[in-house]
């Protein structure tokens, strides 16, 4: 079974610039989370989709990030402009939607990550 | 969200029992526990998840108080790749992560 990927694995910009990270979930996997993960820090969820709809965005800095999921299925998040504090690693994990709620009773699997710096 | 409590850190030797701890007094009556692991360099890793009674699978046993309110992740056979943080979340509705345990396995 393939796993949740992400590109680019490593990613440098300058401030001001603008980036974006793409997932692919796991095949049938309903919901889709992105992550930002500052070192040392453990990982923030930033949103959260079940198909096409948000669950939870309340972490995301939406004056900056934008994320969509397309069609149900992939992923696209969006950094315009970067900050230098926008550096870390940003993770996408899926999981099976369930009947108890959009994150119940299941097992999220995650992605590589990308490496994001801001200089 | 039911909040959840951790020990920073907490250090183990190769081949004993680690015991990791979690406090989860706010959890509601139909919230899972579940436990995440997180290797160095590496995405959160799943390990178990719990509602009332014990659990055991091939990584680990979660072990959850008769109120809920805590619980409590086993490795029976601790090895050096098992250094990682450790994440306890109590939580069905979204999957949010603390802080966690660094554990460090000791030769």
């Amino acid at each position: 079974e393939a796993g949740v990927a992400q590109s680019p694995r490593y990613k440098i910009i300058e401030k001001r610039q603008s980036v974006a990270f793409w997932c692919n979930p796991i095949s049938g996997h309903a919901t889709l989370y992105w992550y930002q993960q500052i070192l040392g820090q453990g990982p923030k969820l930033l949103i959260q989709f079940q198909n096409n709809g948000v669950v939870d965005d309340s972490q995301l800095p939406k004056d900056r990030f934008s994320a969509e999921r397309l069609k149900g299925v992939d992923s696209t998040l969006k950094i315009q402009p970067a900050k230098l504090e926008d550096s870390a690693v940003y993770l996408c994990a899926s999981s099976q939607m369930s009947s108890r709620g959009p994150y119940g009773g299941t097992e999220a699997f995650f992605g590589q990550g990308t490496r994001l710096t801001v200089v | 969200d039911a909040k959840t409590t951790q020990p920073t850190s907490m250090d183990c030797a190769e081949g004993r029992a680690a015991n990791l701890p979690c406090n989860h007094s706010t959890i509601s009556g139909n919230e899972y526990v579940y436990w995440y692991r997180q290797i160095h360099s590496q995405g959160p890793q799943y390990i178990i998840h719990g509602l009332k009674n014990n659990e055991t699978n091939e990584m680990a046993s979660l072990i959850i108080t008769e109120d809920r309110k805590s619980s409590t992740l086993i490795l029976p056979h601790a090895t050096l790749r098992d250094t990682a943080v450790y994440y306890c979340i109590a939580n069905d509705y979204k999957l949010s992560f603390g802080a966690g345990t660094t554990v460090t396995v000791r030769a």
